[in-house]
């Protein structure tokens, strides 16, 4: 079954710390996605991946970067979190821009 | 820029009416695909229709949509609700990138 994979599924970190959110997928996806849903402000997006090391800034990079050194695995990293940064995280592949996407299950992280 | 406005923040309904929830999209890409996206609570978002094709009903799980590109529409319809389809529903268009509406939050009671 295809699918896109998150880890970890809930996370509480405190306030400086930094983050590793992980994502992979087995669908030898080229693009895949990394979003923020927060109550009523929907899905935002916050980096692309195209493919290996070929990564670009979302609508809302800001606090976050990004590393994808394989096809199959995506990495949204927080250097030193922040409270506003309290949100559910979602990883997204898709084959090519045009096409639909495959959503993780997404991680709930609380910054405390 | 490329847009879309889903104006429902919520919509709330009795089971057996019908659905609408509206879409209208901005984008300077010719060929717009438009995508309705729908995610239960405590779930991801899961792909539920899409289109490409100007003035062509897609139909899936009893949802169906049209696309217009003269109204830059891509309203999403069912004839009668049930229970199950509470859920927060988005709207979507690729073109260049991706653009997600803001969501509308179906509520369907008894």
């Amino acid at each position: 079954d295809m699918k896109v994979t998150q880890m970890p599924r809930y996370l509480i970190k405190r306030m400086g710390e930094n983050v590793l959110l992980e994502c992979g997928q087995d669908m030898s996806h080229e693009t895949m996605y990394w979003y923020r849903q927060d109550p009523g402000l929907g899905l935002q997006l916050i980096y692309i991946s195209y493919d290996v090391d070929s990564n670009s800034e979302g609508d809302i990079p800001k606090g976050y970067r990004v590393s994808r050194k394989k096809r199959e695995h995506f990495s949204l990293i927080l250097d030193s979190a922040k409270t506003n940064q309290t949100s559910v995280y979602f990883c997204a592949s898709s084959l090519s821009r045009e096409s639909d996407y495959t959503f993780g299950s997404g991680t709930r992280l609380l910054v405390i | 820029g490329d847009s879309v406005t889903q104006t429902e923040g919520l919509v709330t309904l009795t089971e057996g009416l019908p659905v609408m929830l509206n879409c209208t999209y901005q984008t300077i890409y010719s060929n717009p695909f438009l995508f309705w996206y729908v995610q239960h609570l405590n779930e991801s978002p899961r792909l539920l229709l899409k289109s490409f094709t100007d003035n062509k009903r897609t139909e899936h799980q009893g949802f169906h949509a049209t696309l217009h590109k003269s109204s830059s529409s891509f309203h999403l319809q069912k004839s009668s609700a049930q229970l199950s389809d509470s859920a927060l529903y988005y709207c979507a268009h690729g073109g260049y990138k991706v653009v997600f509406g803001s969501g509308t939050r179906l509520l369907v009671s008894p």
